[in-house]
């Protein structure tokens, strides 16, 4: 998994203030996935991306959170407005596709996210 | 309602034994993958398995697919506390376009 860079490692932030947490995905990977993972819990669902495009958000709350994927540049993930119940690690994986019927995902060592 | 189940939920148990954890769901998935997680990294990928039926060792790991594809486990022969960690099953389902994680297995293994 050292292929996909994640950026910062660790955050902190105050109540109100915005969050930007970056991940590279692994060279020749265009697919990118943003998960969630509480203390002593496990992998949650946010959202998938492809270049320029929003394949799957249904994991990602309706407000304050956004996910970006452009053409040149690493994924965003945005959280405007963070709470204290955003304080979590966020994880991000990246695959080459599902042209074959199945595919791997490699994750980063995510951003640990605190908000005092 | 998670799509995958994962059992058990936590284990603990001494150096030297064998133990195996399962990854279950009613729905049948094209691919699998396990995982495991240390605290404070990323999950570290292990294995994918495709085929139904399908068995893979990885040292002292042996994995196995279910003939139906609806399933998996993980089999550790003499555990070490190297070990230690939480393991992820996560599969795609057949037509889907996204990966579906399980909770995790929290193994322990004490020396």
């Amino acid at each position: 998994n050292a292929g996909v860079m994640q950026n910062p490692r660790h955050l902190v932030r105050r109540r109100g203030q915005e969050a930007r947490l970056r991940c590279s995905p692994m060279k020749g990977h265009s697919h990118v996935y943003w998960y969630r993972q509480l203390p002593e819990e496990g992998l949650k669902f946010m959202v998938y991306l492809q270049k320029e495009n929003i394949i799957d958000e249904s994991g990602m709350p309706k407000e304050r959170f956004s996910a970006e994927f452009p053409k040149e540049g690493p994924s965003i993930l945005r959280i405007q407005q963070v709470v204290r119940g955003d304080s979590a690690a966020y994880f991000c994986a990246s695959s080459s596709g599902w042209g074959r019927g199945n595919t791997e995902a490699f994750f980063g060592q995510g951003t640990r996210l605190t908000v005092v | 309602t998670q799509l995958l189940e994962q059992s058990p939920q936590f284990l603990s148990i001494q150096e030297g034994e064998n133990l195996t954890v399962y990854c279950n769901s009613s729905s049948v998935f094209s691919s699998l993958q396990w995982y495991r997680q240390e605290p404070g990294e990323g999950p570290v990928l292990l294995v994918t398995v495709v085929t139904g039926g399908e068995v893979k060792k990885l040292k002292r790991l042996t994995f196995q697919f279910g003939d139906a594809r609806k399933d998996s486990s993980l089999h550790i022969t003499a555990a070490q506390p190297g070990d230690t960690g939480l393991y992820l099953c996560a599969g795609t389902r057949r037509g889907g376009q996204n990966f579906v994680f399980g909770p995790g297995t929290r193994l322990s293994v004490l020396p």
